[in-house]
């Protein structure tokens, strides 16, 4: 199965600040078939990317993925306070459709 | 607006049985893929099963295949999940997802599983 590894596992950032994610994968994600989630507690995950770099319906332009290959990155240009969450990558392209363990992006 | 609804789920033993039921309402049930994707207590999200919209095809994560059984009814808008000889590693939230391409675009607010004597 492909692995994905996310780093790093939390990132301290204050409200404004720039977020960069990072999701490497162990094999390479066939047609950059990967997909990010933020995850807020007692809540179910919300899709905000997929296909590497295309936003879910409704999910503010603050939010931006890129990538190819093994290498992908989820970017958050300017941190609002409903953006301290967990975000996870997850690569679509093969079975079974795997998970990274997940960033905690929280208030420095 | 998409709306899925876990049920099913509750306290059983090891090796027992579960079936879990997710009724879908506001999308095109025979047209989507659907998935489950569960969360153990503290944990990431560990992808458990996919299936096509014509019910064709399943998919299943390594450490549920033999176990699990995925299937819907299109004409109940239901996805199923059968879960057998249930582990203490199987307790988790699990969630019924609505897949758009392989993602999951829409989520259930879950249902949890507890496997324990």
């Amino acid at each position: 199965e492909n692995v994905l590894t996310q780093s790093p596992g939390t990132l301290s950032l204050s409200p404004g600040e720039r977020a960069t994610l990072s999701c490497r994968a162990s094999q390479s994600v066939g047609k950059n078939y990967v997909a990010w989630y933020q995850q807020k507690p007692g809540q179910a995950p919300r899709l905000l990317i997929y296909d590497a770099s295309s936003r879910a319906t409704g999910v503010p332009d603050r939010f931006s993925g890129s990538g190819s290959g093994t290498e992908f990155t989820l970017t958050i240009s300017r941190l609002e306070p409903e953006d301290f969450a967990v975000y996870y990558c997850q690569q679509c392209a093969t079975s079974p459709r795997t998970f990274g363990q997940g960033t905690k992006v929280e208030v420095k | 607006e998409v709306q899925l609804l876990e049920s099913g789920g509750g306290l059983v033993q090891p090796g027992g049985s579960l079936r879990l039921s997710c009724a879908a309402s506001g999308l095109s049930f025979s047209t989507s893929g659907m998935s489950w994707v569960r969360q153990a207590p503290g944990k990431g999200l560990e992808w458990v099963s996919g299936i096509t919209s014509d019910g064709g095809t399943t998919y299943y994560a390594d450490s549920v295949k033999g176990r699990f059984t995925i299937s819907r009814d299109n004409s109940k808008n239901t996805l199923y999940l059968q879960m057998n000889s249930l582990r203490a590693e199987d307790t988790a939230l699990y969630y019924c997802t609505r897949d758009q391409g392989w993602e999951s675009a829409d989520w259930g607010q879950g249902t949890q599983v507890t496997v324990s004597s």
